[in-house]
């Protein structure tokens, strides 16, 4: 299996302009999560859709941030206007739930570091 | 106060070295896994070990859930081992929040 596959991997942009980060989860998975990490505050889950519908977007920084899952195959992460404090890596990890959801692995995919100038 | 505490935080070595990484969690968890986040910033998943002892060729785990620790070992360290650990669980009230260690900052020297 190709693993969770992002792109772009890197993505330079100018404060106010649209990015729209896409992520492809393993195929057979589920549950597809996004997270951002950054130096100050680590990894935090952005929002986790199970079945392709938003279950948690409670991480969600404001309103500049949206994110859809139209099948079960792609996701994306889209933040519009962008501001300089939205850079960060931002990862898409997936995963087969199936029983109990906390017993499942989540698989990361190679992350897209946003730099917004 | 801090869910998922790591130690040490910073670790250098000599190549061939064996080292031992430590989590500690507040409370009951259903889910833990160990992460190497290598310097290209990948996130590759080490082991699924929510209780017991795991091997997996020089990299080996155990977590005693009823003492609320995980030990990762990695033993003959070669430099690609170099790069953040991380530990991250899933507490018995969640079903899929993935809490987060701040890492173990692995540095191997040739």
């Amino acid at each position: 299996d190709a693993g969770v596959i992002q792109s772009p991997r890197h993505e330079v942009t100018e404060m106010g302009q649209e990015v729209t980060l896409r992520c492809k989860p393993i195929s057979g998975h589920n549950s597809l999560f996004w997270y951002r990490q950054t130096m100050m505050r680590g990894l935090e889950l952005l929002i986790y859709f199970n079945n392709n519908v938003p279950i948690d977007d409670s991480g969600m920084p404001e309103d500049r941030f949206s994110a859809k899952m139209p099948n079960a195959s792609f996701s994306t992460l889209k933040i519009q206007p962008s501001e300089p404090r939205d850079s960060a890596v931002y990862f898409c990890a997936s995963s087969l739930a199936s029983g109990a959801l906390a017993k499942n692995i989540q698989y990361f995919g190679a992350g897209t570091r946003l730099s917004v100038l | 106060g801090i869910q998922v505490e790591q130690s040490p935080p910073d670790l250098i070595l000599q190549e061939g070295a064996n080292s031992t990484l430590r989590c500690n969690f507040s409370d009951s968890v259903n889910n833990l896994q160990w992460f190497h986040q290598n310097p290209w910033g990948q996130l590759i998943n080490l082991f699924y070990i929510p209780s017991g002892t795991k091997q997996n060729g020089r990299l080996s785990a155990t977590t005693v859930a009823t003492e609320r620790y995980s030990l990762l070992y990695i033993s003959s360290s070669q430099t690609t081992d170099s790069g953040v650990y991380f530990c991250a669980v899933i507490f018995m009230d969640s079903n899929y929040q993935l809490i987060w260690g701040a890492g173990t900052k692995l540095i191997i020297k040739p």
